[in-house]
């Protein structure tokens, strides 16, 4: 079975400054990766994912993740914060591809502070 | 509209009522998801629906909890004498079949259980 753990629950980090918010998987097959985003009082929606090929994807806003197989990590990144990154940031993943449902992490709320 | 739409946004009901929660997936998506996304536990996979097959229910924390998908769109999710523990928001989402992965959600229904 699929797991995915979330080392930190909460980053308080200052605006402009880099931050990094960490994601381990397990699994026994090969994955799909992804990290939703959930602002304030809002539906999580789809902030990037890794399915197959270069293994640094990027997102429209900034953030990259970068997926390696030999430490099963999806860690995501991003080099200057804005206070409009205040948000809880899941990772998950998927076996196998398809429409199969995702496994979550706990999430990390990530904080700007200014 | 566009997205995934919940209804109803909140809901505070008393200990030993039952409630329902409805869920209007984005027109032409095969599969439907229900989650609840509990303060501190991240998300948590309740039941899902792919087309015509029948559902996975595995996610379903009790024999209180049970959901339904009528026509292969609406989903209602229904909770039998509810009881304190089972406040949380419940969230929805929908993908089309062959995108590995990208769910698109709802904003939730937030319950309250007095």
């Amino acid at each position: 079975a699929q797991s995915v753990t979330q080392l930190d629950s909460q980053v308080p980090v200052f605006e402009e400054a880099p931050v990094e918010l960490r994601c381990n998987y397990s699994s026994s097959v090969s994955v799909y990766l992804f990290w939703y985003v959930q602002y304030p009082n809002q539906g999580l929606q789809l902030l990037l994912k890794y399915l197959s090929g270069s293994t640094l994807v990027e997102s429209i806003n900034g953030f990259e993740a970068e997926f390696n197989k030999s430490q099963t990590s999806f860690h995501l990144r991003k080099p200057s914060v804005h206070i409009s990154d205040t948000a809880e940031y899941f990772c998950a993943v998927s076996e196998g591809g398809g429409a199969d449902g995702l496994t979550f992490g706990k999430g990390t709320h990530l904080i700007i502070q200014p | 509209g566009a997205g995934v739409s919940q209804s109803p946004s909140n809901k505070v009901t008393e200990k030993g009522k039952d409630v329902e929660l409805r869920c209007d997936p984005i027109s032409g998506h095969t599969a439907l998801y229900w989650y609840r996304q509990s303060l501190g536990q991240g998300l948590e996979f309740l039941i899902y629906f792919q087309g015509n097959s029948a559902p996975d229910k595995s996610g379903l924390p009790s024999d209180r909890f049970s959901a339904e998908r009528t026509g292969g769109s609406v989903s209602t999710l229904t909770i039998q004498r509810t009881q304190q523990e089972d406040s949380a928001v419940y969230l929805c989402a929908s993908s089309l079949l062959g995108l590995a992965g990208e769910l698109f959600f709802g904003e939730g229904s937030r319950l309250t259980v007095l």
